[in-house]
């Protein structure tokens, strides 16, 4: 699976949007952007995933570029309770196993 | 819809002992994975059932721990002996039977190796 690239940290006003960062240079054609979050001593939760189009849910929007090198995760009206780590994952669209990296701690302040 | 369950919440155990973690996935869910972060460590994987059988056991550090998936439902990760590098949050994770299915994570069960 390709590896991707996060900022360690990031701030976030309540209210405004919050828009995540992921580079993902080596990924295949096959092979789809995935996003979770943990907030603190819970366990992961899926967000949202794509290929190449643009996808939205109740949670967030995920924004791919055309050459699908990176990738954006908006939270449009983040709260506080959006305090959390943020992991890009990028895998083969099967039922395998996620390697997650570092990802972004992102916290939400009033 | 009741969600992943893991069992117990937390461990305290000596070096040595052996503990057996459990995890109730959500009904219907064949795919069943564990996970575990160990202290200032990134979440790494462990194994992969698919039903009872092991799809993916890739991540199992050594011999000392064993995962079991009896009938297809529940599982259970025993560790036997524990270590002190053992200790950490141990997540257990629950997927449907069809490709890219969103993986649903229980509350994990953090283990104490003294």
């Amino acid at each position: 699976d390709a590896k991707t690239t996060q900022p360690p940290s990031m701030d976030c006003a309540e209210g405004r949007a919050a828009n995540l960062p992921c580079n993902h240079s080596t990924i295949s054609g096959n092979e789809y952007v995935y996003w979770y979050r943990q907030i603190h001593s819970q366990g992961p939760q899926y967000i949202i995933h794509g290929l190449k189009n643009n996808e939205t849910n109740e949670m967030a929007s995920l924004i791919i570029t055309e050459d699908r090198k990176s990738s954006t995760l908006i939270l449009p009206h983040a709260t506080l309770r959006d305090t959390a780590v943020y992991y890009c994952i990028v895998r083969v669209d099967s039922w395998g196993k996620l390697q997650f990296g570092a990802g972004t701690q992102v916290v939400v302040t009033p | 819809e009741a969600g992943v369950t893991q069992f117990p919440s937390h461990s305290v155990i000596e070096k040595g002992q052996t503990v057996t973690l459990r995890c109730d996935p959500i009904s219907g869910h064949d795919n069943l994975y564990w996970y575990r972060r160990v202290m200032g460590k990134e979440i790494k994987f462990l194994l992969h059932f698919v039903k009872e059988s092991k799809q993916d056991e890739s991540g199992m550090p050594n011999n000392r721990f064993l995962a079991e998936r009896t009938g297809g439902t529940y599982s259970t990760l025993k560790v036997q002996p524990a270590e002190l590098e053992d200790s950490g949050v141990y997540f257990c994770a629950s997927s449907q039977d069809f490709p890219g299915g969103e993986q649903y994570f229980g509350p994990g069960t953090r283990l104490t190796v003294t």
